[in-house]
């Protein structure tokens, strides 16, 4: 079955460091994938995502890269902020049909210190 | 209310209490999600319906009911739980799924549950 495996946390880096979150997945047919991002005591918000091979999703100053022959989409911020501490979740999704599924990453702590 | 909205925040109820989780969205979506997020865990997908049609049960045990009696309303129905039940229970919609495209899933801030 599809499987998203990112880099274990937390990971803890000071202000303006750059940053890079792996993520590796397996899955039938082509997925489109995506990162989330969860701030203390919110649900999940979509940061990016990309629906084919070698599209960049970018937002906030996040970006990933679809790499198909790899099979990863690891995150990367070139100068974090405090605020961007918060758990960020790697996901894919097969789409298709009326049962429709994304399947998660474990989730990945991301503190910030000034 | 904007977004997706879900009450109570935080719950607390016995093994043998009877309790329901609510949710509501305001963004015209036609699909709604459970999710259940543990800790150490993934997030697991539980429930899915598709113009108030359920459309994906992912072997949830039946002690958890869900309703669905319009696309704007979500329940979570909750009897004889175990303390393993205990997590954030997250409520999501979106537009129909299916087709091509992907259509985003919206989050709710979810409902802490701890059974005791």
């Amino acid at each position: 079955g599809d499987s998203v495996t990112q880099m274990e946390g937390p990971v803890t880096l000071s202000e303006e460091a750059f940053l890079t979150i792996n993520c590796t997945y397996t899955a039938t047919g082509y997925p489109s994938l995506f990162w989330y991002v969860q701030y203390p005591g919110e649900g999940l918000q979509l940061l990016l995502k990309a629906t084919k091979a070698d599209d960049k999703g970018s937002n906030k100053g996040f970006e990933a890269t679809y790499r198909k022959e790899t099979t990863s989409f690891h995150l990367e911020k070139g100068s974090v902020q405090v605020s961007d501490s918060a758990v960020y979740f790697c996901a894919l999704s097969t789409g298709g049909g009326s049962n429709y599924k994304l399947t998660f990453g474990k989730g990945t702590l991301l503190t910030v210190n000034p | 209310e904007t977004g997706v909205t879900q009450t109570p925040r935080h719950l607390v109820m016995g093994m043998t209490n009877k309790k329901s989780l609510k949710c509501e969205q305001h963004l015209g979506h036609n699909a709604m999600y459970w999710y259940k997020q543990s800790a150490k865990k993934p997030l697991e997908l539980m429930f899915v319906y598709n113009f108030k049609e359920q459309t994906e049960n992912n072997s949830v045990p039946s002690r958890f009911s869900p309703e669905c009696p319009n696309s704007s309303h979500l329940f979570l129905h909750l009897h004889t739980l175990q303390p393993e039940d205990s997590a954030l229970y997250l409520c999501a919609s979106s537009q129909r799924p299916g087709g091509q495209f992907y259509n985003e899933q919206f989050f709710g801030p979810g409902t802490r549950l701890t059974v005791l």
